[in-house]
């Protein structure tokens, strides 16, 4: 079954405890892409894969990194998380820039 | 830059009417895709449609069509026969085809079918 898949789906951790979401697609998509969604200001974008080794900020990158070694996996680490960082998190692949994006179940998280 | 404006917080419709959506659009390229998801409770987001600048015909998947307006900018989305399972958060989302890749989204309509 074609997928993106986020781990984990909750989570609860403290300030300045570092931490990272895995995402993995099985669609061999090139591109792929991290949201997070917060009420009031919907979905905004984190960070970027166009392919392979290539990464860029979104809208709102501060606090985050990511890293794209192999075509399949874009995990997203925050280093030193705070409490501004709790949100619902989305990763998303897509196979062109005009195809739709297929969205993982999300990752809810909070940080204390 | 790319933005996307959804005008209707909520709305409530009667089981089995049919309900639009509305969706407008501001971007300065030619080239962009423009994207329905329905988000509901259970908090995932799933696609139900898809739009390209350049089709001509107004893009349908089974209940759901979009009304593709170019000149006014406008890509509202029509549920038909509407269903207690189409409650949910749905957003309108677009992209353009160079630079960041990225969906822009809308901040979403609540719908509500009543029984």
């Amino acid at each position: 079954e074609a997928q993106v898949t986020q781990n984990p789906r909750y989570l609860i951790t403290v300030t300045g405890k570092k931490l990272t979401v895995t995402c993995s697609q099985n669609m061999n998509h090139e591109y792929m892409s991290w949201y997070r969604q917060d009420p009031g200001l919907g979905l905004r974008q984190i960070y970027y894969s166009m392919n392979v080794e290539v990464t860029d900020k979104g809208d709102v990158p501060e606090g985050y990194k990511v890293s794209r070694k192999e075509k399949r996996n874009f995990p997203l680490i925050l280093e030193s998380p705070s409490p501004n960082q709790t949100s619902l998190y989305f990763c998303a692949s897509s196979l062109s820039s005009l195809s739709e994006a297929f969205f993982g179940q999300g990752t809810r998280l909070t940080v204390v | 830059a790319q933005k996307i404006t959804q005008t209707q917080p909520g709305m409530f419709v009667q089981e089995k009417e049919a309900v639009t959506l509305d969706c407008t659009y501001d971007t300065s390229d030619q080239s962009y895709g423009l994207f329905w998801y329905k988000q509901p409770s259970s908090g995932e987001m799933i696609f139900l449609i898809y739009q390209g600048s350049y089709d001509e015909q107004n893009a349908t998947e089974g209940r759901y069509s979009l009304n593709f307006q170019k000149a006014r900018k406008s890509a509202n989305l029509v549920i038909s026969a509407s269903q207690l399972g189409d409650s949910a958060m749905y957003f309108c989302a677009m992209r353009e085809i160079q630079g960041a890749q990225k969906l822009v989204f809308g901040q979403g309509t609540r719908l509500t079918i009543n029984p």
